[in-house]
């Protein structure tokens, strides 16, 4: 099946500092999206973003569909941002099933 | 507009027993999704309905089922709970069948089975 692999695992950073996270998929994908866990356990979407690039106040997003692989920027990182990201993927042909990578794990310190 | 909706938030079962959990999708969504979140497993998709019928399956085994009724609501049942079945349980919506749309995640119901 479709791999989903997502890099770093973890990250550690001082509050005002930008990163990028990196979402790897081992094929054709119809739906691409990044959310954020909260520490209730609820995921908040943050992208759908299949292709191209999207952004959000502080968040962006970018995904080369060809290339297979998709970036998360923060910038200028609050305290608030710390948790769990994902990045989750469903095939080309539409077993609406979203997979997930593991998740990168940010850690924002004040 | 409401979000997903998913009840009971905690729920505490013993080993053989039957657990049920309930979602409702965000209004004019017909697709409901259920996700298992255990620890150590990550995100696994268990089940896909739309418009009443099941569409598609995870890899679990028969005792997880679930219906979804006409208003688009929906259940999952557990049956015969195993310690293994303690997790955190997230259900979706989408706008449905034939749309390839984003999936928003109700706030889950967390499982724990002793």
């Amino acid at each position: 099946g479709i791999q989903v692999e997502q890099s770093p695992p973890d990250l550690i950073l001082q509050e005002g500092a930008n990163s990028t996270l990196r979402c790897n998929f081992s094929d054709s994908v119809n739906n691409l999206q990044w959310f954020h866990q909260n520490p209730w356990g609820q995921l908040i979407n943050l992208f759908y973003i299949p292709s191209g690039t999207k952004q959000n106040g502080r968040l962006s997003a970018t995904t080369v569909a060809t290339e297979r692989y998709s970036l998360l920027y923060i910038s200028s990182s609050q305290t608030t941002d710390s948790g769990v990201y994902f990045c989750a993927v469903d095939l080309l042909e539409g077993a609406q099933k979203l997979v997930f990578g593991q998740g990168t794990r940010l850690t924002i310190n004040p | 507009e409401a979000g997903v909706t998913q009840s009971p938030t905690h729920l505490i079962k013993t080993r053989g027993q039957q657990a049920t959990l309930r979602c409702s999708p965000i209004s004019g969504h017909t697709s409901v999704y259920w996700y298992q979140q255990a620890l150590g497993l990550g995100l696994q998709f268990l089940l896909w309905y739309d418009e009443g019928e099941e569409r598609n399956r995870g890899n679990f085994p028969p005792r997880f089922s679930g219906r979804q009724f006409p208003n688009y609501s929906s259940e999952l049942n557990v049956n015969a709970l195993e310690l293994e079945d303690s997790a955190l349980y997230l259900c979706a919506s989408s706008l449905g069948l034939n749309f390839y749309n984003e999936q928003f995640f109700g706030p889950g119901t967390r499982l724990t089975v002793l």
